[in-house]
């Protein structure tokens, strides 16, 4: 079954430095990658995706994220932290030659100081 | 993108008593419709993955007569807490997928908040 992990549970950062939030994953097939991010007591909200194409894929708000196939990751990041990125991310995985399942990390806080 | 809503945003009930939450797809029809908790700070635990018109699929300690749920029709499935204790206290999130031969993705709702008094 596929899964995914985030090691670091907070990442803090000072306003105007480069976020970066850290994703690996495991699937037997080829993966689809993504990366949301949640505001408290909010659902889910889409920031990007990998299914095929470019390595480096943009998403919303100026984040992008990197699939790095050797290493089995999908690192998040943004060039220039704001302190209203604070928020919850999650990473998740779904394998297409599997149960075509969303399988989420258990999330990252990201703290953006001022 | 495509909109998923969630009713309640937030509920308060005394245990025992049960709750009704709706997920609906607003302008889309979705495939399948998924349950997720979330429990402080953690990450989302899928419930139950349901289709239009048949039986939800149930994950493993999930007990199917505590969270029933009705997926109706392609835009509305509705997850009842049958006699809720506080420990069901949680924050619920239902996702809508469409799925075709060339498409296949997931729409989460805004969540709901339930407190088990």
């Amino acid at each position: 079954a596929q899964s995914v992990a985030q090691p670091e549970d907070q990442v803090n950062v000072a306003e105007g430095n480069p976020l970066t939030v850290k994703c690996t994953y495991s699937v037997s097939g080829n993966p689809y990658l993504f990366w949301y991010v949640q505001y408290p007591n909010r659902g889910l909200q889409f920031l990007l995706k990998y299914i095929t194409g470019d390595n480096l894929v943009k998403g919303s708000y100026g984040f992008e994220a990197e699939f790095n196939k050797s290493q089995t990751s999908f690192h998040l990041k943004k060039p220039s932290a704001l302190v209203s990125d604070s928020a919850l991310y999650f990473c998740a995985v779904r394998d297409m030659r599997g149960n075509n399942r969303l399988a989420f990390g258990k999330g990252n806080q990201v703290v953006v100081i001022p | 993108g495509a909109v998923v809503s969630q009713h309640p945003s937030r509920v308060i009930c005394k245990s025992g008593t049960s709750v009704k939450i709706e997920c609906r797809s607003l302008d889309f029809q979705a495939t399948t419709m998924f349950w997720y908790r979330q429990f402080p700070k953690q990450s989302l635990m899928l419930m139950a993955t349901s289709n239009e018109g048949s039986k939800a699929t149930y994950e493993q300690g999930v007990e199917k007569d505590k969270f029933l749920i009705n997926h109706a029709s392609l835009t509305l499935s509705t997850l009842t807490v049958t006699s809720a204790h506080p420990e069901d206290s949680s924050f619920y999130i239902c996702s809508a997928r469409v799925l075709t031969s060339s498409y296949n993705e997931q729409f989460f709702g805004p969540g709901t908040r339930l407190t088990v008094l």
